[in-house]
């Protein structure tokens, strides 16, 4: 079946360092992928997506490459910020059979921005 | 993309009762699905519920615990049954809407 692997958190940085959480999949045929993030006591958001291969997701700064000849699609921002403090969650939708169209999500990484 | 408005926000239940879940979407929706996410993990599919049908549990759930209705395409309902402390969970609902997915704000459940 599909699975999704993540970096463990949590992860601490200051602010304007850079920032790389992995995020490794396994999948039949094709599949989107997905970066979600959940701020402290709120739900979940769309954060980027990309839905084939060398597809480049960005928004906010954040960017992410769909890379299938390493089954990577790991998240990247060139200087965060404390407002990016929240968990991120990688996650895929591909053909599983009788799961086609769920997502399969990572386990999270916390994110903690510190002035 | 959709809309979904899910409520309750939040609720303290005793052990034993149930409680009922709501998502409303904005526009028609083929499937849509529900998650648990307990505290600290990652988010689990408990079920996928299309529209005129049965929903599709994960293993390791089931329809007497978590029931759920689906009466149009806009609407769907998960009851959480005989609650004990280990449902506290977060329980989000979800829709797939062209190449993408939207949740629901999540319904943060704390049984004592």
């Amino acid at each position: 079946g599909n699975s999704v692997t993540q970096m463990e958190g949590p992860v601490t940085l200051s602010e304007e360092a850079f920032l790389t959480i992995n995020c490794t999949y396994t999948a039949t045929g094709y599949p989107s992928l997905f970066w979600y993030v959940q701020y402290p006591g709120e739900g979940l958001q769309l954060l980027l997506k990309a839905t084939k291969a060398d597809d480049k997701g960005s928004n906010k700064g954040f960017e992410a490459t769909y890379r299938k000849e390493t089954t990577s699609f790991h998240l990247e921002k060139g200087s965060v910020q404390v407002s990016d403090s929240a968990v991120y969650f990688c996650a895929l939708s591909g053909n599983s059979g009788a799961g086609s169209y769920q997502l399969t999500f990572g386990k999270g990484t916390k994110l903690s921005v510190i002035p | 993309s959709a809309v979904i408005s899910q409520k309750p926000s939040r609720d303290i239940c005793q052990r034993g009762t149930s409680l009922t879940i709501q998502c409303q979407v904005d526009s028609q929706v083929t499937m849509m699905f529900w998650y648990r996410q307990q505290p600290g993990q990652s988010l689990t599919l408990i079920a996928t519920a299309n529209q005129g049908s049965e929903a599709t549990y994960e293993s390791g759930f089931v329809i007497d615990k978590f029931p759920i209705s689906r009466p149009n395409l806009t609407f769907s309902t998960l009851t959480v049954s005989n609650m004990s402390p280990e449902d506290s969970s977060i329980y989000l609902c979800s829709v797939a809407i062209g190449d993408g997915y939207t949740f629901g704000s999540g319904t943060r459940l704390t049984v004592v």
